[in-house]
């Protein structure tokens, strides 16, 4: 079975520009996650959607960060203007469904670096 | 609100020595406990799980053991070896207020030869 793939693996930027993640869940889950880990620290949620709806965005500094779940399979996640701050690891993460006992899967990440 | 916390790290061993890596958590409700694994230079996996109080997680060598009265999820393995080197997350999830994972800060753990 083929696993979360995401991309691009190492991006690059100066503040102020905006980037883009693409992530790809295991086919046939409902439940997608965006994390940002930032170096030292566990991974915190930004977004979580259930197919193409949004369940939880409260972490979500919606002033830059963007993101959507088009037909319910990718997603995209998008900075817009990135800060300094901004810089980590941006993990996506699937589940079957949704359900405190369900794996959560996690693709690679893509690792940010804003200068 | 929930929370995971982890004992600081590095933690470095000898080949062959015993693992202990604490977690604590604090949730309301009755929270699911998981360990994830992070190899250099690779993404996220799960080591093992644990749903209910009393459960035993156990995967490649490594055991937790979910216990309710002390609000604790604690890794250990009784033999280490090189190969395990890595960074290794405690986690929780709660059936409120969504799904996602609330990870502690994670320990880095360092194992020679």
């Amino acid at each position: 079975e083929a696993g979360v793939a995401q991309s691009p693996r190492y991006k690059i930027i100066e503040k102020r520009q905006s980037v883009a993640f693409w992530c790809n869940p295991i086919s046939g889950h409902a439940t997608l996650y965006w994390y940002q880990q930032i170096l030292g620290q566990g991974p915190k949620l930004l977004i979580q959607f259930q197919n193409n709806g949004v369940v939880d965005d409260s972490q979500l500094p919606k002033d830059r960060f963007s993101a959507e779940r088009l037909k319910g399979v990718d997603s995209t996640l998008k900075i817009q203007p990135a800060k300094l701050e901004d810089s980590a690891v941006y993990l996506c993460a699937s589940s079957l469904v949704a359900g405190a006992k369900e794996t959560q899967y996690f693709g690679p990440g893509t690792r940010l670096l804003v200068l | 609100g929930n929370s995971v916390t982890q004992m600081e790290g590095p933690v470095t061993l000898s080949e062959e020595a015993f693992l202990t890596i604490n977690c604590t958590y604090t949730a309301t409700g009755y929270p699911s406990l998981f360990w994830y694994v992070q190899y250099p230079g690779e993404g996220l996996q799960l080591l093992l799980k644990a749903t209910k109080a009393d459960d035993k997680g156990s995967n490649k060598g490594f055991e937790a053991t979910y216990r309710k009265e002390t609000t604790s999820f604690h890794l250990e393995k009784g033999s280490v070896q090189v190969s395990d080197s890595a960074v290794y997350f405690c986690a929780l999830r709660t059936n409120q207020a969504g799904t996602a994972l609330i990870f502690g800060k994670g320990t880095t753990l360092s194992v020679s030869s």
